[in-house]
């Protein structure tokens, strides 16, 4: 069965600190791959997206993803992060084929303090 | 443009009781999924709707039910409650035809079972 991992809980960072949320999921085939953000009584709102091409992707806000074929991989990464990024972050994993549902990981809580 | 617009935002019921949530789909999306996200934890898709059928299901009992309306507007219906269940329940929409664009997310409505 496909399962994504977040292996980071909870990451506390100060202001201009650089960030790295670590991804990885378990699917043998084509795979689209998205991160999610959820600030504090919001809604989801899609960071960034990969469907293919480019492995390194840009999204809003300054935040990027690379994916690593090899490794299962998409980690999300910013490098000065922002107080008003303190949110939750999801990676989701879209399999290429058949299921047209998101799987996503546990979530990744980000504080930044001032 | 409309996002996706859940209803209601929040709800209180007691175990063994039945609950109907609902959710219009952004402008111009066919496809509602639903999505359960309890404490802590990443969302969990419970089933998928299209042309007013359940294309996919997720790993949830026979009581979570579902429907959609020829508008595309859904209705998640849940029997016999229990505490299990306290979660906030997304919704999500997209175009059937636009397999490579993402789901696009309501706020969600908190569900507490006591």
């Amino acid at each position: 069965a496909q399962s994504v991992s977040q292996h980071n809980h909870h990451v506390i960072l100060s202001e201009a600190a650089s960030l790295e949320l670590g991804c990885n999921y378990s699917y043998g085939g084509t795979v689209n791959l998205f991160w999610y953000v959820q600030y504090p009584g919001q809604h989801l709102q899609l960071l960034l997206k990969y469907f293919s091409g480019d492995p390194l992707v840009k999204g809003i806000k300054g935040f990027e993803a690379e994916f690593i074929k090899s490794k299962f991989s998409f980690n999300l990464r910013k490098p000065s992060v922002q107080w008003s990024d303190t949110a939750e972050y999801f990676c989701a994993v879209l399999p290429g084929t058949g299921a047209n549902n998101l799987f996503f990981g546990t979530g990744t809580r980000l504080t930044v303090i001032p | 443009d409309a996002g996706v617009t859940q209803s209601p935002t929040h709800l209180i019921k007691t175990r063994g009781q039945q609950v109907t949530l609902r959710c219009s789909p952004k402008s111009g999306h066919d496809t509602v999924s639903w999505y359960q996200q309890a404490l802590g934890q990443g969302p969990q898709f419970i089933f998928q709707y299209y042309e007013e059928e359940e294309r996919q299901r997720g790993n949830f009992p026979d009581r979570f039910s579902g429907h959609q309306f020829p508008n595309y507007s859904s209705e998640l219906n849940v029997n016999a409650l229990l505490l299990g269940d306290s979660a906030l329940y997304l919704c999500a929409s997209s175009l059937r035809s636009s397999r490579n664009q993402p789901q696009h997310f309501g706020d969600g409505t908190r569900l507490s079972i006591l």
